[in-house]
C-alpha cells in the first residue's frame, strides 16, 4: 500500500494570501488527485494531477485559484491562491491502487486549512 | 450522472452491536467500484472496504462486510460487535474513472457504551 504525506498538517492564514500544500507518495505514480472537503461536507475532487501535463479541473475549480504543480511521480503541491474564509477546509491528497492493490484507495493524512 | 447517496446524518448504536449504513448508487457505467471510508474528528480518511461491480460475493473485512445488492444499487456496510473507537464519520464512495472517487454525504456514527 502506498504511504503519502502532506505538509503542512494545519496551517491559519490571512485572506488574502496563499498557501501551498504538499503532498508526497512513496512510490511512482502516474496520477494523484486533489480533493477538498469543506466544514461539515463531504468530499469534492478538485483536480488531477498528471506528471508531465497540465493537471485536469473538475468543474467549478479553476487553475488561477486552485494551481497544482507536479514535477514528478512522486511529488505533486496544491495552492490555494488569494484565501478567503470560504476556502477553509481540509485538503487531502489522494493516489490510485498499485500493481499491489487495485482494491484499494489511499489518502493522505490532509492538510487542516483555516482562514480569518 | 454518478450520484452516491447515504441517507442517514446520524445513526446511534450500543457498544457491542451490530449497525448498518445505507449507501445507494446511481451509475450507467457496467464497471464500478464500491468504497466505505472512516473519518474520524482527526480528518483522515482510512479505507474500510471494497466492492467491485462484477464481485460475486459480498466483500468482507474483520468486522465490516458490505451488503452489496446490484439489482438496487446498494452497498450497505454492516460493521459487527462495534466498538467505542468505531465512533466517526463513515463515506461510501464510488470509483467509475480510474482513481476518481464520487463521495456520498456521510453517516456520523456513534457508539454508546
Amino acid at each position: 500500500s502506498a504511504v503519502i504525506s502532506q505538509k503542512p498538517s494545519r496551517d491559519i492564514c490571512q485572506r488574502g494570501t496563499s498557501l501551498t500544500i504538499q503532498c508526497q507518495v512513496d512510490s511512482q505514480v502516474t496520477m494523484m488527485f486533489w480533493y477538498r472537503q469543506q466544514p461539515g461536507q463531504s468530499l469534492t475532487l478538485i483536480a488531477t494531477a498528471n506528471q508531465g501535463s497540465e493537471a485536469t479541473y473538475e468543474s467549478g475549480f479553476v487553475i488561477d485559484k486552485f494551481p497544482i504543480s507536479r514535477p514528478n511521480l512522486t511529488f505533486s503541491t496544491l495552492t490555494v491562491s488569494n484565501m478567503s474564509p470560504e476556502d477553509s477546509s481540509i485538503y487531502l491528497c489522494s493516489v490510485p491502487p498499485g500493481t499491489s492493490g487495485y482494491n484499494e484507495q489511499f489518502f493522505g493524512p490532509g492538510t487542516r486549512l483555516t482562514v480569518l | 450522472a454518478q450520484k452516491i447517496t447515504q441517507t442517514q446524518p446520524g445513526m446511534f448504536v450500543q457498544e457491542k452491536e451490530a449497525v448498518t449504513l445505507d449507501c445507494t448508487y446511481d451509475t450507467s457505467d457496467p464497471s464500478y467500484g464500491l468504497f466505505w471510508y472512516k473519518q474520524p474528528s482527526s480528518g483522515e480518511m482510512i479505507f474500510l472496504i471494497y466492492q467491485g461491480s462484477y464481485d460475486q460475493q459480498n466483500a468482507t473485512e474483520g468486522r465490516y462486510s458490505l451488503n452489496f445488492q446490484k439489482a438496487r444499487k446498494s452497498a450497505n456496510l454492516v460493521i459487527s460487535a462495534s466498538q467505542l473507537g468505531d465512533s466517526a464519520m463513515y463515506f461510501c464512495a464510488m470509483r467509475e474513472v480510474w482513481g476518481k472517487l464520487i463521495f456520498g454525504q456521510g453517516t456520523e456514527l456513534s457508539v454508546k457504551p
